[in-house]
């Protein structure tokens, strides 16, 4: 069974960078191909966010709400991929989940349980 | 980006009602749309895809219906289990957007 685990610091400060990564174990993978590598937030009034996703080349496409400040990359080897989200503020205060996305169906599953990041001085 | 509108918002009802929920696209997804159930404290879980589909280990008292623009969520026989918020998410269109939650108490 394929699980997924975020992790990083869960206080930053306004003005730097949230820095997570999301380390994949378990089950047969099709590890390099056939999936996206997705990252979604969820605020405290429980609305989610699409952040954006990553492929196996390393290929991405990001929210263009977050474009200027998101980048994600992947590294198959330690079957890890990451999240970086640059100038924070407040407003990106949110759980953000790690989730796969099998490209033929579309759906988000399994996802992360979550890391809660918090923005604060 | 395509506004993705659930209504109601919440709702309560008791073991054994029949509940549904309501999702509405500000343009046409065809069937490009998900329902994910989240729990307190847990990450959400997809239950219907392609907006009619029930995924494995879903319940049978889990239904979706609707195309378009317009797409319903029906929980029959209302368990205790089922307490949770209720997402709707559409893949038609990047960057994905999802609807508002409905937060069902029983």
């Amino acid at each position: 069974q394929v699980r997924l685990q975020e992790s990083g610091p869960g206080l930053v400060k306004p003005s730097q960078t949230l820095a997570l990564t999301c380390t994949v174990s378990g089950g047969s993978l099709n590890w390099s191909g056939g999936y996206y590598w997705t990252w979604i937030r969820q605020t405290a009034g429980r609305e989610l966010e699409w952040i954006g996703r990553v492929f196996s080349t390393g290929s991405t496409w990001y929210n263009p709400s977050l474009k200027s400040r998101v980048t994600m990359s992947i590294d198959v080897s330690k079957k890890q991929f990451s999240l970086t989200l640059t100038s924070v503020t407040a407003a990106d205060t949110a759980v953000y989940y790690c989730a796969r996305q099998t490209i033929a169906a579309y759906y988000f599953d399994p996802w992360g349980q979550g890391a809660l990041v918090t923005v604060s001085s | 980006d395509i506004q993705m509108t659930q209504s109601p918002s919440s709702l309560s009802a008791s073991v054994g009602d029949r509940v549904t929920i309501t999702c509405q696209a500000s343009q046409d997804i065809s069937n490009f749309l998900n329902w994910y159930q989240q729990r307190p404290g847990e990450a959400p879980k997809v239950v219907i895809y392609d907006a009619s589909n029930l995924q494995t280990g879903a319940p049978l008292r889990f239904s979706g219906s609707g195309s378009g623009t317009h797409f319903t969520f029906t929980i029959n026989n209302l368990r205790p289990e089922d307490s949770a918020t209720y997402y709707c998410q559409q893949y038609e269109t990047l960057p994905y957007t999802f609807g508002q939650g409905t937060k069902l108490e029983i």
